[in-house]
């Protein structure tokens, strides 16, 4: 079981640049949800996706939106990146309320 | 927003001593998770505790939940130089599925 895997590792964009990240789900979990971590904080909820929809929404602006594939693999795109953007992005996946395993992250630089 | 409070913020202990953490949290819960990050790289899940669980074991640790007092604490017995890392509690809400709702951590250095 490859766990819960993410692309790319790091990623340095242009203000204004838009990006996208990627997340493979462990096996057999269904559930994929991201989590932005500033240095220093701990990480902060931005959507969880469900079933190939969007099911709950953190306090995040619209320029985040994502996706998720009937292999319930995930997508996370923000454009109209700011400074503000740079952090760790977390995907997790979980089934049901049982633990969240999370991926190793992609640390997003905004120069 | 951040719902819990670690404490301490950092905790600096020699290896064979134990090391203990606390959250308090605000609103109700399903369930507590414990994880912990190495520099800044994936959370690895340590352990959740359940709102009718009062207390857990796994291996070294030990998580209580007092859900009188929206609080819980991770404790690691005999640390060694490898637990060196930062610790986060994360809570679920009933209403909230599995979405996770976390304190800032706790950076425990453990020296050999």
């Amino acid at each position: 079981d490859a766990g819960v895997t993410q692309s790319p590792t790091h990623l340095i964009k242009t203000r204004g640049q838009q990006v996208t990240l990627r997340c493979s789900p462990k096996s057999g979990h269904d559930t994929v949800s991201w989590y932005q971590q500033a240095l220093g904080q701990g990480p902060q909820f931005i959507f969880q996706y469900y079933e190939e929809e969007e099911r709950q929404r953190g306090n995040f602006p619209d320029r985040f939106s994502g996706h998720q594939f009937p292999n319930y693999s995930s997508e996370l795109n923000v454009n109209a990146l700011l400074l503000g953007d740079s952090a760790l992005y977390l995907c997790a996946s979980s089934l049901d309320t049982s633990e969240a395993f999370f991926g190793q992250g992609t640390r997003l630089t905004v120069v | 927003s951040q719902q819990g409070e670690e404490d301490p913020q950092a905790l600096s202990i020699q290896e064979g001593e134990n090391a203990t953490m606390n959250c308090s949290y605000k609103t109700s819960i399903n369930n507590l998770q414990w994880y912990r990050q190495n520099s800044g790289r994936g959370l690895v899940h340590l352990i959740l505790i359940r709102s009718n669980e009062r207390e857990k074991h796994s291996g070294r640790l030990r998580v209580t939940l007092d859900t009188s007092k929206k609080s819980s604490s991770l404790l690691i017995t005999a640390s060694r130089a490898a637990d060196t890392a930062s610790y986060f509690c994360a809570t679920a809400s009933f209403r909230g599925y599995s979405t996770l709702t976390f304190g800032k951590g706790t950076m425990l250095l453990v020296s050999p």
